[in-house]
């Protein structure tokens, strides 16, 4: 069956880095997305991977996807207090509908 | 532009009753999905619309049903309400079809929040 995992809390400190972790199962995965989610808010899109990559790097984001592990993380540079939300991963297994994790709670202590 | 635009944004109903949640995609956009978000859980697929036929069905109850316009709007509905289903539900749309890099990729908008009483 499908799962994707996250642990569920991250705490740091402004101008660190963070890292988010996320697991999958389904080795047939596509794409693999992380999407934010401020309170009261929707879902924005932050990044997204194709399964043939290993590495993506956009401005303060970027995601390694370790097929073999079926891992794929998430590390924000320099984090500001305006990163703090929820930060969820999703993979896309070709059938049209994503697959989302628990999410990430992450805290930014100024 | 635009993006992908819900209504209403809240609601309060009581068990029972029906409820209807519109969507417009982002112009362009042939495809929308609908998914539920429990709170403190990630979003849940419902429902995947491209080109006004269902390509996709989540593991929900017949209560729910969605269609989509010619104008690619879509409509959520939920018969027979529990207190279960109060989540917020979200609307996506993409591009759709096959080929194009990224025309999968899925664009959300703010979300229409039930409560059901």
């Amino acid at each position: 069956g499908e799962d994707v995992e996250q642990s569920l809390f991250l705490s740091v400190r402004e101008g660190d880095s963070s890292v988010i972790n996320c697991t999958y199962t389904d080795s047939s995965s596509t794409y693999l997305y992380w999407y934010k989610q401020e309170p009261g808010a929707g879902l924005q899109l932050l990044t997204y991977i194709f399964s043939n990559m290993d590495m993506k790097q956009d401005q303060r984001l970027t995601v390694l996807l370790n097929k073999k592990d079926k891992h794929l993380s998430l590390r924000i540079a320099d984090t500001q207090t305006g990163d703090s939300a929820i930060y969820f991963c999703a993979e896309n297994t070709g059938r049209r509908a994503l697959t989302f994790g628990s999410g990430t709670r992450l805290q930014v202590q100024p | 532009d635009a993006g992908v635009t819900q209504s209403p944004t809240h609601l309060i109903k009581t068990r029972g009753q029906q409820v209807t949640l519109r969507c417009s995609p982002i112009s362009g956009h042939k495809s929308v999905s609908w998914y539920q978000q429990v709170l403190g859980q990630g979003p849940q697929f419902i429902f995947q619309y491209y080109e006004k036929e269902e390509r996709g069905r989540g593991n929900f109850p017949d209560r729910f049903s969605a269609r989509q316009f010619p104008n690619y709007s879509s409509e959520l509905n939920v018969n027979a309400l529990l207190l279960g289903d109060s989540a917020l539900y979200l609307c996506a749309s993409s591009l759709g079809g096959q080929g194009a890099v990224g025309a999968n990729v899925l664009t959300f908008g703010a979300g229409s929040r039930l409560t059901v009483l």
